[in-house]
């Protein structure tokens, strides 16, 4: 299956600010997306994305929060923006090739 | 309500011990039935995918069973390894969806030397 490259793998970050989680995988992939993981939960999907369009978000997240770029068929990006405590989290991106889902490696975030 | 439920919630054992993880699910229509292994802050890696019509699928050490009547799977890992120490998630996808998957909670496994 693709592989994919993400960074940063992990960052602590101060409150109120920003940061830009990049994707890139080693094949075009035609949708891509993204997905939350808090401490000891499950994962939780953010917003899926196709190269040319705006990405769908799920029930509670929202794109001022959490832009997303699609720019190309190998290349995503993610902004946790204006983030608090509550956004420490790890972030996950991943795509479909054919029926199967893969994942990067994941960026652990904390917010002080 | 489209759910997967995993069990146990965490398990020990002994390196060179087998184990059985459960999954159980409610999604309807079904399409198929993943099994991944993410080992802690990594990303999840596939470990076996099942449609409707597969009754067992195995990857090495690991064998997946799928009862579709029952919406029961479970995933066997044999001759347990200290690497085997990881989190088991079962997803399934619904058929009505080319690209949702459900999430159950996952199986907490820690392998002992």
């Amino acid at each position: 299956s693709a592989v994919i490259s993400q960074k940063p793998s992990r960052d602590i970050c101060q409150r109120g600010t920003s940061l830009t989680i990049q994707c890139q995988v080693d094949s075009q992939v035609t949708m891509m997306f993204w997905y939350r993981q808090q401490p000891g939960q499950s994962l939780t999907l953010i917003a899926t994305a196709n190269q040319g369009s705006e990405a769908t978000y799920e029930s509670g997240f929202v794109i001022d929060k959490f832009p997303i770029s699609r720019p190309n068929l190998t290349f995503s990006t993610l902004t946790v923006s204006n983030m608090s405590p509550e956004d420490s989290s790890i972030y996950l991106c991943g795509g479909w090739q054919n029926t199967e889902a893969f994942f990067g490696q994941g960026t652990r975030l904390t917010v002080v | 309500k489209n759910q997967v439920e995993q069990s146990p919630q965490s398990l020990i054992i002994l390196e060179g011990k087998n184990c059985t993880l459960q999954c159980n699910y409610t999604v309807s229509p079904f399409s198929n039935l993943r099994w991944y292994k993410q080992d802690t802050g990594r990303g999840p890696v596939s470990l076996t995918i099942m449609t409707f019509s597969e009754n067992t699928k195995s990857n090495g050490r690991y064998t997946a069973t799928l009862d579709a009547d029952t919406k029961q799977s479970s995933l066997h890992i044999t001759a347990s390894q200290l690497s085997d120490s990881a989190s088991y998630i079962c997803v399934v996808s619904p058929g009505n969806s080319n690209y949702q998957l459900i999430w159950g909670a996952g199986t907490k496994l820690i392998i002992k030397p």
